[in-house]
Formats: C-alpha cells, sequence, structure tokens
C-alpha cells in the first residue's frame, strides 16, 4: 500500500493567515492526489483533485500544487469557516489511501 | 442535484449481521465508482473498497478484505456495505462517497459527492 505522511498534524494559525499543509507519498503517484476538509460531525468535502484542480464552488483562497511524492494545500488567507481537519488522499492504485490528517486549530 | 442517502444509524451486539444502504439520486448511478469510507471515533479516514455499479468490479483495502462485503444493485441505484459477524471495533461512522470526474478510469478516483454518514454502534 501507499503511505500518506502529513505535516503537521495541527496547526495553529489565525483569521488571514498564509497556512501550509504537506502531504509525502510513500512512493510516486503522479497528481494523482485530493485533498478534502471535514468539519466536526459532517461528511468530509473535495477541495483539490488532481493535485491542483480546484472543485467547483471551492473558494479560490484554496490551492494545491505538487507531483510525484510531494504535495501541498495551501490557504492563503485563513477565514473562520477554514477551521478544520484536512486529509489528503492518493487515487494512484488500489487500495487507495489517506493521510492521517491536518486539524486547523484557532489561534 | 447529486445526493447520496445512507440509511439511518445502527446498534448491534456482537456477532450480529448488518447490512447498510446508500442510495443514489441525481446521476448515473451505475457509470461511476462509489466507496466506503471508515471513520473510528476521533480519529482519521480509512479508505475501505470500492465498486463499479455497472459491472460490479469491486476493489478492497486488504485491511478490509474478508472482513466486509461490498455489493451494489444498479436497479434501484443503491450500494451496500455488509458485515456477517460485526465486532465492538467496528464501531465507527461509515461514509459512502461516489466519483463522477473521470468515470470508469481507476486512475483518479476522487470522491466528489458523499453521503451523510451512517454511524454503527457496536456493543453488549
Amino acid at each position: 500500500d501507499i503511505q500518506m505522511t502529513q505535516s503537521p498534524s495541527s496547526v495553529s494559525a489565525s483569521v488571514g493567515d498564509r497556512v501550509t499543509i504537506t502531504c509525502r507519498a510513500s512512493q510516486g503517484i503522479s497528481s494523482w492526489l485530493a485533498w478534502y476538509q471535514q468539519k466536526p460531525g459532517k461528511a468530509p468535502k473535495l477541495l483539490i483533485y488532481a493535485a491542483s484542480s480546484l472543485q467547483s464552488g471551492v473558494p479560490s483562497r484554496f490551492s494545491g500544487s505538487g507531483s510525484g511524492t510531494d504535495f501541498t494545500l495551501t490557504i492563503s488567507s485563513l477565514q473562520p469557516e477554514d477551521f478544520a481537519t484536512y486529509y489528503c488522499q492518493q487515487a494512484n492504485s488500489f487500495p487507495q489511501t489517506f493521510g492521517q490528517g491536518t486539524k486547523v486549530e484557532i489561534k | 442535484e447529486v445526493q447520496l442517502v445512507q440509511s439511518g444509524a445502527e446498534v448491534k451486539k456482537p456477532g450480529e449481521s448488518l447490512k447498510i444502504s446508500c442510495k443514489g439520486f441525481g446521476y448515473s448511478f451505475s457509470s461511476f465508482w462509489i466507496g466506503w469510507v471508515r471513520q473510528m471515533p476521533g480519529k482519521g479516514l480509512e479508505w475501505m473498497g470500492i465498486i463499479y455499479p455497472a459491472d460490479s468490479d469491486t476493489r478492497y483495502s486488504p485491511s478490509f478484505q474478508g472482513q466486509v462485503t461490498i455489493s451494489a444493485d444498479k436497479s434501484i441505484s443503491t450500494a451496500y456495505l455488509q458485515w456477517s459477524s460485526l465486532k465492538a471495533s467496528d464501531t465507527a461512522m461509515y461514509y459512502c462517497a461516489s466519483s463522477t470526474i473521470f468515470g470508469v478510469a481507476t486512475l483518479g478516483i476522487f470522491f466528489d459527492y458523499w453521503g451523510q454518514g451512517t454511524l454503527v454502534t457496536v456493543s453488549s
């Protein structure tokens, strides 16, 4: 299985901050990576797919980059509604796998 | 509007069987992969497996192979996740999710639509 490792596990930030989350795959996955946002008690929501494609309806302050083994999710200016847990997922091969999650908390 | 509607919460005893469902609305259910994701209390997301309803091609994570069965009835646009003998460690929220971005391709199965989740509690 391909292991997905996110860092950091949690980050404290203020409204307006730029936040960067990284995800590393244990082997190359080309650009077959997604980012999801999950708020407490809710289903995950797709933010970014194919490493850098913004899902319809997602604010442009979210962006993704990377290919191969190293990927980044950036929130350019953190908004109150962005405090949540973020997961990466590789979609290169079965079984697909998620990272362990990064919790973005209010500073 | 695309929707996935899951069956309601379940409380079961260890050793009992269970089948939960996920019904799709507003899209061509047969033409897109649909998967199941486990989230244990306070933990992260775990990819369990996926099915292509048109031909029932099913793939499992090794962690869940033999522990659960994924199936689908394309005639009623419904996917299922079932257990033959539940354990306390199966207590979790289970989400179904569909991937409509890249169609039948096995690369790039990104979950763009999610069900509301089914909470399964297994306790004696």
